[in-house]
């Protein structure tokens, strides 16, 4: 079965570092996510794309966090600089279009020290 | 703001017996919904999903259970068995897409032998 791959599948880095995830989507999937879920919660949505374009960010901290999907397949997320309370789970999902079930990678463990 | 929680964060089962978890949301606009199984250190897996104009739908072992007068929503799981053992989150969305989904914090199901 086709998977949603993600890596680093760890991260530690010091606090104002820079750190990226990159994300592969399921083949064919149009639409793309980035979540983030702090231990013992609900992911969060970051940011949606629908092919290359941004369709929502509204959640995203700008000054500090950006995602990429230039060529409408993998993904990109950014941030710079790392703070302690960034310290989570960031998950990548995909879906074939806005109709259907989301298909999550099994995330980048984010530790920032 | 509106939200989806649920009623129990541990819910502790024998194998064999049949597990209902329960969610209740909020958002009486909400019109798709989601059950999702976590397992410690991977992504959330989609089980089951069910749109507002149903209030039953059956997967293989797994029913969800929608009554919108109440706004509650439940995950029965037939004859559980140790590889259900995971986090559970109920996910609800309004605008009938799988899009910017909200998800609770989750019922750790526990199977005992």
């Amino acid at each position: 079965e086709a998977e949603v791959a993600q890596s680093p599948r760890y991260k530690i880095t010091e606090k104002s570092q820079a750190v990226a995830f990159w994300c592969d989507p399921i083949s064919g999937h149009a639409t793309l996510y980035w979540y983030r879920q702090i231990l013992g919660q609900g992911p969060e949505l970051l940011v949606q794309f629908q092919d290359e374009s941004v369709v929502d960010d509204s959640q995203l901290p700008k000054d500090r966090f950006s995602a990429e999907r230039l060529k409408g397949v993998d993904s990109t997320l950014k941030i710079q600089p790392a703070e302690l309370g960034d310290s989570a789970m960031y998950l990548c999902a995909s879906s074939l279009g806005v109709g259907g079930p989301l298909h999550f990678g099994n995330g980048t463990r984010l530790t920032v020290t | 703001g509106e939200s989806v929680g649920l009623h129990l964060p541990t819910l502790s089962v024998q194998e064999g017996d049949n597990s209902i978890i329960n969610c209740a949301y909020s958002n009486s606009a909400s019109d798709y919904f989601i059950w999702y199984k976590q397992e410690s250190g991977k992504g959330p897996q989609f089980i089951i999903d069910i749109r507002s104009n149903m209030d039953k739908r059956q997967g293989q072992r797994v029913t969800v259970l929608l009554n919108k007068t109440v706004k509650h929503l439940s995950l029965q799981i037939a004859a559980t068995q140790p590889g259900d053992s995971a986090v559970y989150f109920c996910a609800e969305n309004m605008s009938g897409t799988a899009s910017k989904l909200t998800f609770g914090t989750g019922t750790r199901l526990q199977v005992t032998l």
